[in-house]
């Protein structure tokens, strides 16, 4: 069964730390993974997917089909990264998106 | 416009009620969601409309009933809910429905429509 893993409920750091939220997925052909993230008061918006190899406010994810995860790192945290952020696996060609328990950062000064 | 718009923001209904949630979209996507979220959990998807048309239904009772009218619109039809519906409900879009890869499959959420059911 397909199926996305966030392990931490909730991770804490101070301003300026490393912070990696971990990602796990089982999947049998070939995702496509997000990272979705939501700040207080706001909608919930794509941060970054796999695909596009791109670094968003700071964050980049690499996708390890060995290891079957899609950690989303930033060498530096600050405040304002203070969200809840959910990893979400796209079955390929199709339109449903499974996303994982979330995992909530909070970065303190 | 790039924005998903839902109404209401909050609705109150009783058991034997009959409301309708609203989304709309004027991004020309193709492709539109409904997703149930409660609280602290991740939102859950209800149903897929893909060109107008009913492509996932991930099994909801018949109590929710979507519709699609036309490309930029969606209701959901809610009857004889019970309080475990109290939800959070989101809509989303994407570009174009069955691609991947591309820009089309990045799903755009709405604010939500907060339901409570007494």
């Amino acid at each position: 069964a397909q199926r996305v893993t966030q392990p931490e409920k909730l991770l804490s750091v101070f301003k300026g730390a490393p912070v990696e939220l971990k990602c796990n997925y089982s999947y049998s052909g070939s995702p496509e993974l997000f990272w979705y993230v939501q700040y207080s008061r706001q909608r919930l918006q794509l941060l970054l997917r796999h695909i596009s190899r791109e670094s968003i406010k700071g964050f980049t994810a690499d996708l390890n089909k060995g290891e079957t995860s899609f950690h989303l790192k930033k060498p530096f945290a600050q405040e304002e990264d203070s969200a809840m952020y959910y990893c979400a696996l796209s079955h390929y060609n199709t339109d449903k998106l499974i996303f994982g328990t979330g995992t909530r950062l909070q970065v303190f000064p | 416009d790039t924005e998903v718009t839902q109404t209401p923001k909050h609705l109150v209904m009783g058991m034997t009620n009959k409301k309708s949630l609203k989304c709309e979209q004027h991004m020309g996507h193709r492709a539109m969601y409904w997703y149930k979220q409660k609280a602290k959990k991740p939102p859950e998807l209800m149903f897929v409309y893909s060109y107008e048309k009913l492509s996932i239904n991930e099994s909801v009772p018949s109590r929710f009933s979507p519709e699609c009218p036309n490309s930029s619109l969606l209701n959901l039809h809610l009857h004889a809910l019970q309080p475990e519906d109290s939800a959070l409900y989101l809509c989303a879009s994407s570009q174009a429905p069955g691609l991947a890869g591309g820009q089309e499959n990045i799903q755009y959420f709405g604010a939500g429509t907060r339901l409570s059911v007494l």
